[in-house]
């Protein structure tokens, strides 16, 4: 599976915007870029992916490299509900593995007031 | 819609013991897949069925196995309890290969 490298952790204060860094240099052609989230105590939870356009939706957004080896998760204002650990995933479409999600150890996210 | 349920959410058991969790997926999910998380090796994926099939296999050894039934609930087993095999034990469901996974909240299993 193509690894994927986040920073252990970061903060933010709140309301101001997150970027959350991901690299991926030995992504291949079929790879998604998958970001989820968990928060304290719970399952985790699907943010947002993409495969070469920036992604938008109403939690985040993704910036894409134009070589695919790197992609920014944003938060547009950061609350104290976005406090988790963020996990940037490659998914791979070939039929029969897109459903094993590697996760690594993500990056936690801290939001202070 | 109802979201992905487990049961039992806590569980206790001891050495050597086996133990079956349960999970629900969203209605018309059919692929259920199931991950074991620790502290020290976080969140790794044990097994996937799709259509009471195991489509997908982690790197867990024969202790641990699973079965899914025709209306897509799915069971996981644990045999022969070890303590290292204390964990949280999520499910996540998905309409199939091309959608996100839906988590539930979880089995949290003590093996003492």
């Amino acid at each position: 599976d193509a690894k994927t490298t986040q920073p252990n952790s970061m903060e933010s204060n709140e309301e101001e915007p997150v970027h959350l860094p991901c690299n991926h240099s030995t992504i291949s052609g079929t790879d998604y870029i998958h970001w989820y989230r968990q928060l304290p105590s719970q399952g985790p939870e699907y943010v947002i992916h993409g495969l070469t356009s920036n992604v938008n939706n109403r939690m985040a957004s993704l910036a894409i490299a134009e070589d695919r080896k790197s992609s920014t998760l944003i938060l547009h204002r950061a609350t104290l509900r976005d406090a988790a650990v963020y996990y940037c995933i490659l998914r791979s479409l070939n039929t029969g593995t897109a459903s094993k999600l590697t996760f690594g150890t993500g990056t936690r996210l801290q939001v202070t007031l | 819609k109802a979201g992905v349920t487990q049961t039992p959410r806590y569980l206790i058991k001891t050495r050597g013991q086996q133990v079956t969790l349960s999970c629900s997926p969203i209605s018309g999910h059919r692929s259920v897949s199931w991950y074991q998380q620790t502290p020290g090796q976080g969140l790794q994926f044990l097994f996937e069925y799709f259509s009471e099939t195991q489509r997908n296999k982690g790197n867990f050894p024969g202790r641990f196995s699973g079965r899914q039934f025709s209306n897509s609930r799915s069971e996981m087993n644990v045999s022969t309890l070890e303590l290292g095999d204390s964990a949280l034990y999520l499910c996540a469901s998905s309409p199939g290969d091309s959608y996100e996974q839906y988590f539930g909240p979880g089995t949290r299993l003590t093996v003492t």
